[in-house]
């Protein structure tokens, strides 16, 4: 089983500056990753898939980067919508799907 | 607009069972793969099975295998998840999520399972 390794666990960042994001595989993971995103009370949003690809109707402040065993989400210029727990996936090596233990972004 | 509604979640005893459903509308639900993605209380995602387009093949988590069973009625547009043997560490949110494929476009809101005495 592949094993996703995200950090930092809780990152504080102001709004209007950038954020960013790891990502780490156990073993390589080729570019299958994604990323997502998700606020209380909802199911997750699919944001980034093959690692560095947008999905429908994502803004563009979004960013995935990467390919093997390292990984990195970007949040160009953070908005307040945007703070809210974020989970990296692979879906190189199934069964099964894992997933990172994910990131809480946070308002500093 | 794609749609993915979960229900069934209900307050279940340790052993007992239970069937989770997913309706789907909004796209063309007979040519995706579809998952169960289940969420502890204050924890993370875990994937819990994956059924392919057409129901020929269906994949399990180790901590599933054997006591759930996904299954599927395209006719119906519906998802299923049939839970036997549960145990209190399966209490979760369980989400239905479309496979893309591979990465999960859609997801639902999710279907509040508590395995408990």
């Amino acid at each position: 089983e592949i094993v996703m390794t995200q950090s930092p666990a809780t990152l504080s960042v102001s709004p209007g500056e950038r954020a960013t994001l790891s990502c780490r595989a156990s073993q390589s993971v080729s570019s299958s990753l994604a990323w997502y995103q998700q606020k209380p009370g909802q199911g997750p949003r699919l944001l980034i898939y093959g690692a560095s690809t947008r999905a429908t109707g994502i803004p563009a402040r979004f960013s995935g980067s990467g390919s093997g065993t390292e990984f990195t989400l970007t949040i160009s210029s953070l908005q307040s919508e945007d703070f809210a727990f974020y989970y990296c996936q692979q879906y190189n090596n199934w069964p099964p799907y894992t997933f990172g233990q994910g990131t809480k972004l946070e308002i500093k | 607009e794609v749609q993915l509604v979960e229900s069934g979640g209900v307050v279940v005893q340790p052993g007992g069972s239970l069937r989770l459903s997913c309706a789907a509308s909004g796209f063309t639900f007979g040519d995706y793969a579809m998952h169960w993605v289940r969420q502890a209380p204050g924890k993370g995602l875990e994937w819990v099975s994956l059924i392919t387009w057409g129901g020929g093949s269906t994949y399990y988590a180790d901590s599933v295998k054997g006591r759930f069973t996904i299954s599927r009625d395209n006719s119906k547009n519906s998802l299923y998840l049939q839970m036997n043997s549960l145990r209190p560490e399966d209490t979760a949110l369980y989400y239905c999520a479309k496979d893309r494929p591979n990465a999960y476009d859609y997801w639902g809101q999710g279907t509040l399972v508590t395995v408990s005495s």
